[in-house]
């Protein structure tokens, strides 16, 4: 089955603990991404890759770090978490001749 | 730099009526615009998409959106509601298939 799996799917911390959530996709995509989604917000970008190790920044990335070292994974780092990155996270991809892209079930975050 | 304005946060409509959810775009050329929907708790799928072609798009679950240019304009219609209808709605916008900006989303509820 088609799918992205994100690990943990919920997540509560202390500010300034390092913390990883994981992406994972079984389509052999090219694109990956990291979404935010915050109440009135919609989702925003954080950071999307093109291929394993090109990746670029989303209109979000402050706070974040990315790498794409394999294509079919995309962790996503917080190195030192602050309670404004309290959101639920979504990673999606896509492939370059295909028509949709897929998303994660989510990961909620709580930065205490 | 890319926006999207979806008016109204929250429509409740009764089953069996029409449904309209309205989408404002602002993008510098012709940009592929999407429709997603979020049922509570899951992560979000793909209804229908627009890059070129016929402006009126066709898309899952007896959804349809027409891509109006003079209006920059992207809204989404469904003839007859069902109550499975009820969920979160997000237009998008963007220079291809993975780097999108998203609208707030607008609630859909469904009274029987």
């Amino acid at each position: 089955e088609a799918q992205v799996t994100q690990n943990p799917r919920y997540l509560i911390t202390v500010t300034g603990k390092k913390l990883t959530v994981t992406c994972s996709q079984n389509m052999n995509h090219e694109y990956m991404s990291w979404y935010r989604q915050d109440p009135g917000l919609g989702l925003r970008q954080i950071y999307y890759s093109m291929n394993v190790e090109v990746t670029d920044k989303g209109d979000v990335p402050e706070g974040y770090k990315v790498s794409r070292k394999e294509k079919r994974n995309f962790p996503l780092i917080l190195e030192s978490p602050s309670p404004n990155q309290t959101s639920l996270y979504f990673c999606a991809s896509i492939g370059r001749y295909t028509d949709t892209q897929y998303f994660g079930p989510g990961t909620r975050l709580t930065v205490l | 730099a890319q926006s999207v304005t979806q008016p109204d946060i929250h429509i409740t409509v009764s089953e069996g009526a029409s449904l309209e959810l309205r989408c404002n775009y602002s993008y510098g050329a012709t940009p592929y615009l999407f429709w997603y929907v979020q049922s509570p708790g899951q992560g979000l799928q793909l209804l229908l998409k627009y890059f070129s072609g016929d402006t009126l798009v066709q898309g899952i679950k007896g959804f349809e959106a027409e891509f109006k240019r003079s209006q920059s304009s992207f809204n989404l219609r469904k003839p007859s509601v069902h109550w499975s209808d009820a969920a979160e709605y997000f237009c998008a916008v963007g220079a291809n298939d993975y780097k999108l900006s998203f609208g707030a989303g607008t609630t859909v509820t469904v009274r029987a």
